[in-house]
């Protein structure tokens, strides 16, 4: 199976900040890698695809980027808005995998 | 609109059996392959099965976690998806949604699973 390790686990910013989410997986996956964001009582919701292709509607400030088997999600300038769990998950081989979880609170 | 709605989640007994539907509309059901996802109290979402179209002949796949104790189906004509669960554990309790086939922006709002004695 595919591990999906993302780091941090948490972190306390606050609004405007930059914000970078790191998810490494096990081995190659290519590209197919999503991101997605949850708040508490709701089903996530996907942000990206294709490891950088922003999900339509899905603000700018968000962007993607893949480094080998480094995948990294970007928020440029932090909302109120966007103080939530996000996820990587890879659609490569099966079993689907999703990391561990990266918990963006308020400083 | 897209709309997946999961139905059929409860209380149930270790060892007990539980089936849960979706429903889906918004979009050409039977074209489309779909996954159920669960997710525990206080956890990450973990992937659990996958059922192709009919194209693909109805062909699934399984996390190992499930697979023997869990079957998926689905009946286009009704534009449904049913997951059978078995032989449940505490380990199964979950929030379960069902999703347009992941990485996808379309789930379900889930039904919870509790499997307690």
């Amino acid at each position: 199976d595919i591990q999906m390790t993302q780091s941090p686990s948490s972190m306390s910013a606050s609004v405007g900040d930059r914000v970078t989410i790191i998810c490494r997986a096990s081995q190659d996956i290519s590209n197919s890698l999503a991101w997605y964001q949850q708040k508490p009582g709701k089903a996530p919701e996907h942000l990206i695809y294709s490891a950088s292709i922003l999900q339509s509607g899905v603000p700018s400030r968000f962007s993607g980027s893949r480094s080998g088997r480094d995948f990294t999600l970007t928020i440029s300038s932090l909302q109120p808005e966007d103080f939530a769990t996000y996820y990587c998950q890879q659609s490569n081989s099966f079993p689907l995998t999703f990391g561990g979880g990266t918990k963006v609170d308020i400083k | 609109e897209v709309q997946l709605v999961e139905s059929g989640g409860g209380l149930v007994q270790p060892g007990g059996s539980l089936r849960l539907s979706c429903a889906a509309s918004g979009f050409t059901f039977s074209d489309h392959y779909i996954d159920w996802v669960r997710q525990a109290p206080g956890k990450g979402p973990e992937w659990v099965g996958r059922i192709r179209n009919k194209a693909r002949s109805y062909s699934t796949e399984y996390a190992a976690s499930v697979k023997g104790r869990f079957t998926l189906s689905r009946d286009d004509s009704k534009k449904s998806l049913y997951l059978q669960m078995s032989s449940l554990k505490s380990d199964d309790t979950a929030i379960y949604y069902c999703v347009r086939a992941l990485p996808s922006a379309n789930w379900g709002q889930g039904t919870p699973v509790t499997v307690s004695s």
